[in-house]
């Protein structure tokens, strides 16, 4: 089945740590994001990618970054640089620009947490 | 900037009362609308999109959503609530020609028995 593969489900972050979430897609969807989910906030855009080898910053980019090495693949490295980075982070994928109607595809989530 | 706007965080119904989710974009251009549904530790789930060939959009699971450009809303309702329709509810609006999507704060739906 084709899908959004998320991992790991859940993830502990010392201070100081740097973590990496992966994200991995087979729907051969060329555009990928990460969101943040805080309670009562919704979802906060971090990155998204449209295509292999680029990407832009989101709302939230602040303390994260991400590379698009390949088209699957979309991994979210979580930095010391960011103060508060307990939350729950989805990616998701769509097709390519311009077809307003295609949906974003989640997976089923990262939660973070602080040790 | 496009954006929508849920209205009450939390919604109480009882099992097999109507259920009403509402929804109000604020678009300059034709919006394009999304209703999603997550379930406690799940991702997203789409439940129905706006693509203007109707204003009543069927999904999936018994929800449908109405289109209202008078009232620039997209509300999402569910004739007769169901226990397994408690989760979180997202409103989400997708500019044309941009992959920019904005998501609502959410409603949290709970079904009383």
């Amino acid at each position: 089945d084709g899908g959004i593969t998320q991992s790991p489900k859940y993830l502990f972050r010392k201070e100081g740590q740097n973590v990496t979430l992966s994200c991995e897609q087979n729907l051969n969807h060329d555009a990928m994001y990460w969101y943040r989910q805080d309670p009562g906030q919704g979802l906060r855009l971090i990155y998204y990618s449209q295509i292999v080898n680029d990407f832009q910053k989101g709302d939230i980019a602040e303390g994260y970054s991400v590379s698009r090495e390949k088209k699957e693949s979309f991994p979210l490295t979580v930095t010391s640089a960011q103060k508060n980075p307990t939350a729950f982070y989805l990616c998701a994928s769509s097709t390519s620009q311009g077809d307003p109607h295609q949906p974003q595809h989640f997976g089923d989530g990262t939660r973070l947490s602080i040790l | 900037a496009q954006s929508v706007t849920q209205l009450g965080s939390h919604v109480s119904v009882s099992e097999g009362a109507l259920v009403l989710l509402r929804c109000n974009y604020s678009s300059s251009v034709p919006p394009y609308l999304f209703w999603y549904v997550q379930y406690p530790n799940q991702g997203l789930q789409l439940l129905l999109k706006y693509t203007s060939a109707a204003t009543l959009v069927k999904g999936i699971n018994g929800f449908e959503a109405e289109f209202k450009k008078s009232e620039t809303s997209f509300h999402l309702t569910k004739p007769s609530a169901h226990m397994s329709d408690a989760a979180e509810y997202f409103c989400a609006v997708r500019v044309y020609n941009n992959n920019d999507m904005r998501f609502g704060a959410g409603t949290r739906l709970t079904v009383k028995p």
